[in-house]
């Protein structure tokens, strides 16, 4: 039981290229989503995912796009990467169950643009 | 969306107990209390939910007064390995079918 892991651990991109960062989960949760964490900052939400087929906009949807094609796996693609989407990207999942407020996370995806 | 208060920032040495209050005035009847743990360079992790009262498991207790305004994360006898940014979710932070939203935390540091 791996739980959610992200790939890469480690990218350097530059300015315009576009890339996908990788989630998978193997814990059958319904319930995924991205955030990005900066230097000193908090969590903040980028999209999220109720069930393979269905995503929304969270707090910083711009420059990313997510698809849910199946329930174990949710990529986050960085369509033209700009310096600003310089930062920690973390997965996390959980099951989608009213009164349960356990989400488990990635170890994060450290990514830089130059 | 729900609002919680927590302080920036508290300082400890190891051994003692230390307590980070979160204040959720707006809390509705139905919504419980979430703590989170982050470590330095790693994910958020789930460290104890409440109700009503007091909650204990083998990391932490929390404590709920009657009034559900405010909750008091409790960390036993601290060490170096307890630094980390603490964050408290109440009510639509957390609602099934939607996002867990985090606040800025409460960052402990604990030093010898």
């Amino acid at each position: 039981n791996a739980g959610v892991t992200q790939t890469p651990k480690f990218q350097v991109l530059k300015t315009g290229q576009s890339m996908t960062l990788q989630c998978a989960q193997d814990m059958n949760h319904e319930y995924m989503s991205w955030y990005r964490q900066d230097p000193g900052m908090g969590l903040r939400l980028i999209h999220y995912s109720v069930g393979a087929g269905i995503t929304d906009q969270g707090e910083v949807p711009n420059g990313y796009n997510v698809s849910r094609s199946t329930t174990e796996d949710f990529p986050l693609r960085l369509l033209s990467a700009a310096p600003s989407q310089t930062s920690v990207y973390f997965c996390a999942s959980r099951w989608d169950r009213q009164g349960n407020t356990e989400a488990f996370f990635g170890q994060g995806t450290r990514l830089t643009v130059v | 969306l729900a609002k919680t208060t927590q302080p920036i920032s508290m300082d400890s040495y190891e051994g003692q107990e230390v307590n980070i209050t979160c204040s959720h005035n707006n809390i509705a009847t139905n919504d419980y209390i979430t703590w989170y743990q982050q470590f330095p360079s790693q994910g958020p992790r789930f460290i104890i939910q409440g109700y009503k009262t007091k909650v204990t498991n083998e990391v932490a207790s929390l404590f709920i007064p009657a009034d559900r305004k405010s909750s008091t994360l409790s960390l036993p006898r601290v060490s170096l390995s307890d630094t980390a940014v603490y964050y408290c979710l109440v009510g639509d932070m957390v609602q099934a079918g939607t996002a867990l939203i985090f606040g800025k935390g409460t960052t402990l540091s604990v030093s010898s």
